[in-house]
């Protein structure tokens, strides 16, 4: 089962700033990586998929990197609705599996 | 419009059995892979496995082989996931998905005595 890694665990950041969140997976996933996010009480909603397409309706600020073992979310410019739980998630192999998850918080 | 409705909220006794349920629309069930995601208390996301409704050919993920049954019936488009005998453990919110990215809204299952 390949096992992903998220760092940092909490983000503390205020709007308008960049965030950077990083995925690293035990063996490689080509560019099998999406990321998710998600809010309190809601489902995960899709971000980006294939390590770097934006999912419709995602805004531009929201960019995916990577490829292989190490993978990169760039949110580059913080909007309040912004701050959430975000969670990659390896395709390349089954079980498809998610990482720990990065909250982003406000500072 | 792609759609997936879930049944609602159970409480059910530790030994009790339990069938979920996850109503599909707006796109053609059985082509599509559908599953199911875990998401315990606070905690993140686990894929429990994914059934093709067209063959229902299914796949578990380790971790839930054995301890639960993913089923599909095409002629209502809806997907299952059921236990025989739920487990404290087994309180969590789950979420149904399927290949077009799409997620239902979660049942939030709760066992206890």
């Amino acid at each position: 089962e390949i096992v992903l890694t998220q760092s940092p665990a909490t983000l503390s950041l205020s709007p308008g700033e960049r965030a950077t969140l990083s995925c690293r997976a035990s063996q490689s996933v080509t560019n099998y990586l999406a990321w998710y996010q998600q809010k309190p009480g809601q489902a995960p909603r899709l971000l980006i998929y294939e390590a770097s397409n934006r999912a419709t309706g995602i805004p531009a600020r929201f960019s995916g990197s990577g490829s292989g073992t190490d993978f990169t979310l760039t949110i580059s410019s913080l909007e309040p609705e912004d701050f959430a739980v975000y969670y990659c998630q390896q395709r390349s192999d089954w079980p498809q599996t998610f990482g720990p998850g990065t909250k982003v918080d406000i500072k | 419009e792609v759609q997936l409705v879930q049944s609602g909220a159970e409480v059910k006794k530790p030994g009790e059995s339990l069938k979920i349920s996850c109503e599909a629309s707006g796109y053609s069930f059985p082509n599509y892979f559908i599953g199911w995601v875990r998401q315990m208390p606070g905690r993140g996301l686990e894929w429990m496995g994914i059934i093709y409704p067209g063959d229902s050919d299914t796949r578990y993920s380790p971790s839930f082989q054995g301890q639960v049954t993913i089923s599909a019936d095409t002629s209502i488009n809806t997907a299952y996931l059921q236990w025989s005998s739920l487990k404290p453990s087994d309180s969590a919110m789950y979420f149904c998905a399927n290949a077009l990215e799409s997620w239902g809204q979660g049942t939030l299952v709760t066992v206890s005595s």
